[in-house]
Order: structure tokens, then C-alpha cells, then sequence
């Protein structure tokens, strides 16, 4: 098993450009979130879902947008970045009733400009 | 203020010390209380969780909780070089129909040096 994936590990944005962060897991896991880390701030809760079709927003949602219309994936958009964008993103996976075991991916750096 | 705090030092202790880590929290709906470790760039891996109070002990890591004080500690016995990495508390709130959010402290950089 490869576990949670992510893809780019690093990219370099220009303010005002989109682009998509990539998710996928190969556990089957019905959960799955995204998370921003920043310094001093721990990680935050960005957008979650808990099973294909189904979305809701996390604690810093503004600016993302996701969707998932497979088990598997879970992409992360950026409509419009912007600096305060830049940060270390990580995507996370889990089985449903097992809240206390999360597997996290090992993230993509962004930097907008 | 937040809901969870943690000291982020950073933490530098020599080969084979015991080491402390503590978070405090305010909500006291919080059931889950996990442990992760992260390396240098890379992902968050869970190192221990416990359920409501009580201790937890896996080898050289132990976990305890104190729900009385909203206090949570993690204890690493004989501590090695390759225990250094930051060390993020976590904590949710049990089940039911929450999708169990986790809110996490900011971490304590730790360095064990030989």
C-alpha cells in the first residue's frame, strides 16, 4: 500500500493563479481531510469529507475548493492564490469509526508570490 | 485564546534523558487525545492515542491525560537521537455524527543530541 499520496511536493505560484493540489489513498478510508500548516499555528482543518459526493468545510476554508467523486481522491483547489496562501498543505485519510488514527501524506509546499 | 496549547520550545536534551511534553486544552468536550510525530518535511504520523483519562504506555513512550486539569503529557524514557522531530498533540471530540476534527497544538521541536 502506498498510503496517502500527494503531488506536487513543492510549487512556486504567482498571485491571482489557480492550481490543484492532489490527494489519493489506497486504504479504502471514507474519511479525508485537508490541512494547512503554519508556523506557530499548529495544523488547521481546511475542507473535509466523509464518503464520495460529500464535502464540508473545515476551520479555514476560504479560498479552497474541493469536490470528491471518488473513494480515492480528494483534490484541493486554489481559486485565486494569494500570499497568505503560502504554507504546507497535507492531506489525510481515515476509516470510518476510527476518529483517533488519521494517516497524513507527506504534504506540498506552496509558495505564492 | 486557543483551544489547545503547547509549549514549542525548542527542546534540546542529551542521549538517553527522559523528556516531558505537556498540552493544555479548554474544551472539555475533547475525548480522543493523540500523539503525533513529525520528521523534517515530512508528513504527521501517529505515535499514541488514549481515550478519555488515564495512561498509555508503548515502550518507551508513555501518555498520560488528566481531564481534571485539561492537561495532557507525553513521557519518552531514554530518549535517542532519532526521537528528534516535532511532536504535535491532537485532540477531537468522541463520535456520533462529528466527523472528529482534530485540533492540534503547535508543536514542540525536540533535538536529542548524542
Amino acid at each position: 500500500n502506498a498510503g496517502v499520496t500527494q503531488t506536487p511536493k513543492f510549487q512556486v505560484l504567482k498571485t491571482g493563479q489557480s492550481m490543484t493540489l492532489q490527494c489519493a489513498q489506497d486504504m479504502n478510508h471514507e474519511y479525508m481531510s485537508w490541512y494547512r500548516q503554519d508556523p506557530g499555528m499548529g495544523l488547521r482543518l481546511i475542507h473535509y469529507s466523509v464518503g464520495a459526493g460529500i464535502t464540508d468545510q473545515g476551520e479555514v476554508p476560504n479560498g479552497y475548493n474541493v469536490s470528491r467523486s471518488t473513494t480515492e481522491d480528494f483534490p484541493l483547489r486554489l481559486l485565486s492564490a494569494a500570499p497568505s496562501q503560502t504554507s504546507v498543505y497535507f492531506c489525510a485519510s481515515r476509516a470510518r469509526g476510527r476518529q483517533e488514527t488519521q494517516y497524513f501524506g507527506p504534504g506540498t509546499r506552496l509558495l505564492v508570490l | 485564546q486557543k483551544e489547545v496549547e503547547q509549549d514549542p520550545g525548542p527542546l534540546s536534551v542529551p542521549e538517553g534523558a527522559i523528556v516531558s511534553l505537556n498540552c493544555t486544552y479548554s474544551n472539555s468536550a475533547f475525548q480522543y487525545f493523540m500523539w503525533y510525530r513529525q520528521y523534517s518535511r515530512k508528513g504527521p504520523e501517529l505515535l499514541m492515542y488514549t481515550y478519555s483519562s488515564g495512561n498509555k504506555e508503548d515502550g518507551r513512550f508513555t501518555a498520560q491525560v488528566d481531564k481534571s486539569s485539561k492537561y495532557i503529557s507525553l513521557f519518552i524514557r531514554d530518549s535517542q537521537p532519532s526521537d528528534s522531530a516535532t511532536y504535535l498533540c491532537a485532540m477531537s471530540v468522541a463520535g456520533g455524527t462529528s466527523y472528529g476534527k482534530l485540533t492540534f497544538g503547535q508543536g514542540t521541536i525536540l533535538t536529542v543530541h548524542p
